[in-house]
C-alpha cells in the first residue's frame, strides 16, 4: 500500500526564515510521482511541484527548493526567506504507475510565516 | 493551468435534502476527481472518472454518487444530506502523467 508521512503538523516561523517541510513517502511501485500542493486559507489547492522517481535532481524555483532522495524515501520542500504569503498548509502527495493516477496525500503541514 | 469551477462554494442545508454539487473544467482533461477533506485534514478520494460514462469509487467510502456526461462536467450528488456529510468537497481534473489541478471547493454543512 501507499503511503505519505507528513510528521511536522504544524511549523511557525518568522518572516525572512528558512523552512523545511519533510515528506516521507513508502510505496512498492518502481515508477510513481510525487507532488507539492498548498493550500491557502481560501482552500483551494495550488500545484506547486511533480517529480517522477526516475529523476532524483532537486529542482529550484524562485524561493522554493525540492530535494528528493530515493535512498531514504523522501521529497523535502524548502521556501527560503519564508514570507507571511506562504503561510498555509502545504500537502505531499504520492501516485503510483499501471493506470492508478489516484493521489494518496499526506495529512499536511500548516505553516504559519509571521511577520 | 487548468480553470476548474465549482458550484456552490458554501451551502448550508438541513438533513434529508438532496443535493448536488457542481464541477466544471474548461481544459478538455478526459480524468476527474472527486476528494472529501475534513478541517485541517487530509483529503481523501471519493470518486473518479476517466472519461465519459466512466466512474468509479474510490478509496473512501462515500453515501454520493457521480455522474460523467459530458467530459467537462463532473457532478456529486447527495439523496439525502446528513450531518456526517458536513465536510469540504474538492474537484479535480488531469491530462495524463498525474498533475491534477484542483477547483475551488465547496464547503458543506449539514444541520
Amino acid at each position: 500500500a501507499q503511503k505519505v508521512t507528513q510528521a511536522q503538523t504544524e511549523i511557525s516561523v518568522v518572516e525572512k526564515e528558512d523552512v523545511t517541510l519533510d515528506c516521507v513517502y513508502e510505496t512498492r511501485d518502481t515508477t510513481y510521482y510525487l507532488f507539492w500542493y498548498k493550500q491557502p486559507p481560501s482552500g483551494e489547492l495550488v500545484f506547486l511541484i511533480r517529480r517522477n522517481s526516475f529523476d532524483e535532481q532537486n529542482e529550484i524555483s524562485g524561493r522554493y527548493s525540492w530535494n528528493f532522495q530515493k535512498s531514504t524515501s523522501s521529497f523535502n520542500f524548502t521556501i527560503t526567506a519564508s514570507q507571511v504569503v506562504d503561510s498555509a498548509v502545504y500537502f505531499c502527495a504520492l501516485s503510483g504507475q499501471g493506470g492508478s493516477e489516484k493521489l494518496v496525500f499526506g495529512k499536511g503541514t500548516k505553516l504559519t510565516v509571521n511577520p | 493551468e487548468a480553470d476548474i469551477y465549482q458550484t456552490p462554494r458554501y451551502l448550508v442545508i438541513g438533513t434529508g435534502k438532496k443535493i448536488t454539487l457542481e464541477c466544471s473544467q474548461t481544459m478538455g482533461h478526459d480524468k476527474m476527481y472527486w476528494y472529501q477533506q475534513d478541517p485541517g485534514m487530509e483529503l481523501h478520494l471519493i470518486h473518479y472518472s476517466y472519461g465519459v460514462n466512466s466512474t468509479e469509487k474510490g478509496d473512501l467510502s462515500s453515501e454520493s454518487t457521480v455522474s460523467r456526461i459530458r467530459t467537462e462536467h463532473f457532478p456529486l450528488t447527495l439523496e439525502s444530506a446528513r450531518p456526517s456529510h458536513t465536510s469540504q468537497y474538492l474537484c479535480a481534473s488531469s491530462e495524463w502523467e498525474n498533475e491534477q489541478y484542483f477547483g475551488p471547493g465547496t464547503r458543506l454543512t449539514v444541520t
